[in-house]
């Protein structure tokens, strides 16, 4: 079935980078965008940005650039997500959503990022 | 950036109740607005796409309307499984914003 299985949990630095990781199935992964969404804890959801899976090319939100770079594998179906210069603020529970016209409808099961100071 | 805005932010309602809730979009988005249903510990799951389109698999119950910056969201008769929190989501220009959320209690 389609499905997004995503990395395990990571606990990170203050300062450090980490790389989260969305393998696709059940589906032709260059068919989709992949949109990265994260939840900090007891909060709503934040749209952080989109790659076409197809061409490669990204748009990041503004609060993101700079620090975010979305990449893609079309060999593996794998989409990844890095975010660099950790905060504690950056807490949060990260998840991959494949975009369907112009809708999120299926979600990777999520990866929790933890920094520390 | 469009601001997205859901009312309530909290709603106590009893099984067999039908609630409604609204998302106010801060510019016309047409009908590029999209809910979500997020149960505490699980990604969120597609309710219902383009303001009033029933994604495949969701029962009938739930139901969209609106176009431009006013949408709502119904539920026609709360099942036990419905108690969760609501999110409206505009897709008409990135950054693709989020409502803050309705929390969906059981009274």
């Amino acid at each position: 079935q389609v499905q997004l299985m995503q990395s395990g949990a990571e606990v990170k630095k203050a300062g450090a980078s980490v790389k989260v990781s969305c393998k696709a199935s059940g589906y032709i992964f260059t068919n989709y965008y992949m949109h990265w969404v994260r939840q900090a804890p007891g909060q709503g959801l934040e749209w952080m940005g989109v790659i076409n899976s197809s061409g490669g090319t990204t748009t990041y939100a503004q609060k993101f650039q700079g620090r975010v770079t979305m990449t893609r594998d079309t060999s593996t179906s794998t989409a990844y997500m890095e975010l660099s210069s950790l905060r504690s603020e950056d807490t949060a529970v990260y998840y991959c959503a494949r975009g369907e016209e112009h809708a999120f409808d299926i979600w990777g099961q999520g990866t929790m990022v933890t920094v520390s100071s | 950036d469009i601001q997205m805005t859901q009312s309530p932010s909290s709603l106590s309602a009893s099984v067999g109740d039908r609630v409604s809730i609204t998302c106010r979009a801060s510019q016309s988005i047409g009908t590029y607005l999209n809910w979500y249903q997020q149960k505490p510990g699980k990604a969120p799951k597609l309710l219902i796409r383009a303001a009033s389109s029933l994604q495949s698999g969701v029962p009938s119950g739930f139901s969209g309307s609106g176009s431009g910056t006013e949408f709502t969201l119904t539920i026609r008769s709360l099942q036990p499984e419905d108690f969760a929190t609501y999110y409206c989501q505009q897709s008409y220009s990135p950054p693709y914003t989020f409502g803050q959320g309705t929390k969906l209690e059981i009274k």
